[in-house]
């Protein structure tokens, strides 16, 4: 199984400010990653997919790097709606798997 | 537009069995795998499973293997999980989604199934 591990567990940051999040492999996924936000009573969301692509209607703020092992989503000029937890998803290999994810708090 | 609608929150007692769905529309039922993510009280999500509509082909977590069963009526473009012997620990809310082929695109998803196991 790859294992997911994401960095920081939480993130506390000022509205305009800038988030690193992390995601590291346990073995290469290609660029088989995604990028979800989650907030309290909601379903996942995506943001970004393949790694870097940002999905319909998210705003260029949110960007995503990384191929391989190491992986990173940088959300620009935090909002307060950015809000919430992060968890990156590999489908490289079976069985898919998520981080442990990262609280965001603006 | 696309949809994927979950039945209601069920509660259970051990040993019951259970049976949670996802009704799909707005696209080809057949066209693309449904799968089912986990997420148990105040954690993270886990990703179950996933069947194919077309033929069946299921494919399960090997930590979940045997626990649960996926399967799909494709006449009425739901899918289904399904418990033959719920525990304690099932409790958990319960996502269908439907991933896209050959890249990590997970754009739709249901709105959960909250499933509370107690005697």
């Amino acid at each position: 199984e790859t294992v997911l591990t994401q960095s920081p567990a939480t993130l506390s940051l000022s509205p305009g400010e800038r988030a690193t999040l992390s995601c590291r492999a346990s073995q290469s996924v290609s660029v088989l990653l995604a990028w979800f936000q989650q907030k309290p009573g909601q379903a996942p969301r995506v943001l970004i997919y393949d790694a870097s692509n940002r999905a319909t209607g998210i705003p260029a703020r949110f960007s995503g790097s990384g191929s391989g092992t190491d992986f990173t989503l940088t959300i620009n000029s935090l909002e307060p709606e950015d809000s919430a937890v992060y968890y990156c998803l590999q489908r490289g290999s079976w069985p898919w798997t998520f981080g442990q994810g990262t609280k965001v708090e603006i | 537009e696309v949809q994927l609608v979950q039945s209601g929150t069920e509660v259970g007692k051990p040993g019951e069995s259970l049976k949670i769905s996802c009704k799909a529309s707005g696209y080809t039922f057949t066209n693309n795998w449904i799968g089912w993510v986990r997420q148990m009280p105040g954690k993270g999500l886990e990703w179950m499973g996933i069947i194919n509509p077309s033929d069946f082909d299921s494919r399960y977590n090997p930590s979940l293997q045997g626990q649960v069963t996926l399967s799909v009526d494709r006449s009425i473009s739901t899918a289904y999980l399904q418990w033959s012997s719920l525990k304690a620990s099932d409790t958990a809310i319960y996502y269908c989604a439907r991933p896209e082929t050959g890249i990590s695109l997970i754009s739709h998803w249901g709105q959960g199934t909250l499933v509370t196991v107690s005697s």
